[in-house]
């Protein structure tokens, strides 16, 4: 299975675009990458979905390079309420989500 | 998150004691997963089920057993507690195999003394 890997801990201000990029070297052909959020006592939640190029919803963005080896959640103009743990779970043909460690971002005034 | 209920959210137990986590749900997805998550670890998957009397082994399955005998309640059994089963444990469900449709719980919070 493709591990991820992740910047363990991110700082930004508020109104800044944070990106936050997740490594997996080793993804598979059938792999899809996908984001969660999480915040304290509670469980994960999902953000962004993709499999190459760009995807773009309401929340975020998810840039992914021609090789797929990694990814790159864009999040505009953040405020203290992003302040959480952000994920890049892989899933597999099985379809279970696979986690890595997680980027705490903390967002300052 | 509304559909998805874990219970006990806290627990306090010895070492050596059985535990049952009960995570039940009411949208009658097909799919449910049980994860753990320590500091530094992550969130890592213990075991999962894709239907009723239907499951299958995670990355960390060693000491954990589940059983599904209904579609709405997927049970976790630590059959002899011990320290290094303290931790935070999820349910997630899913309609789909599809990683963005994963709803999780609010956790179940275990010590074990």
């Amino acid at each position: 299975l493709a591990k991820t890997t992740q910047p363990i801990s991110m700082d930004s201000y508020e109104g800044q675009e944070v990106n936050i990029t997740c490594s997996h070297n080793n993804i598979a052909t059938n792999d899809y990458i996908t984001w969660y959020q999480q915040f304290p006592s509670q469980g994960p939640r999902f953000i962004i979905q993709g499999y190459k190029t760009k995807v773009t919803n309401e929340v975020a963005s998810l840039f992914i390079p021609a090789d797929r080896k990694s990814s790159t959640l864009s999040l505009p103009r953040v405020s203290l309420s992003d302040t959480a743990v952000y994920y890049c779970p892989l899933y597999n043909q099985g379809g279970k989500l696979i986690f890595g460690q997680g980027t705490e971002l903390s967002v300052k005034p | 998150d509304a559909g998805i209920t874990q219970s006990p959210r806290h627990k306090v137990t010895e070492t050596g004691t059985p535990v049952t986590l009960r995570c039940h749900q009411t949208e009658n997805h097909r799919y449910m997963y049980w994860y753990r998550q320590d500091p530094g670890h992550g969130l890592r998957l213990i075991h999962y089920s894709y239907g009723v009397k239907d499951t299958d082994k995670g990355e960390v399955s060693d000491g954990y057993s589940v059983s599904r005998s209904k579609t709405e309640d997927f049970l976790l059994t630590l059959e002899s507690a011990t320290s290094s089963q303290t931790s935070v444990y999820f349910c997630a469900i899913s309609e789909s195999t599809g990683g963005s449709g994963y709803t999780f719980g609010s956790g179940t919070r275990l010590t074990v003394v």
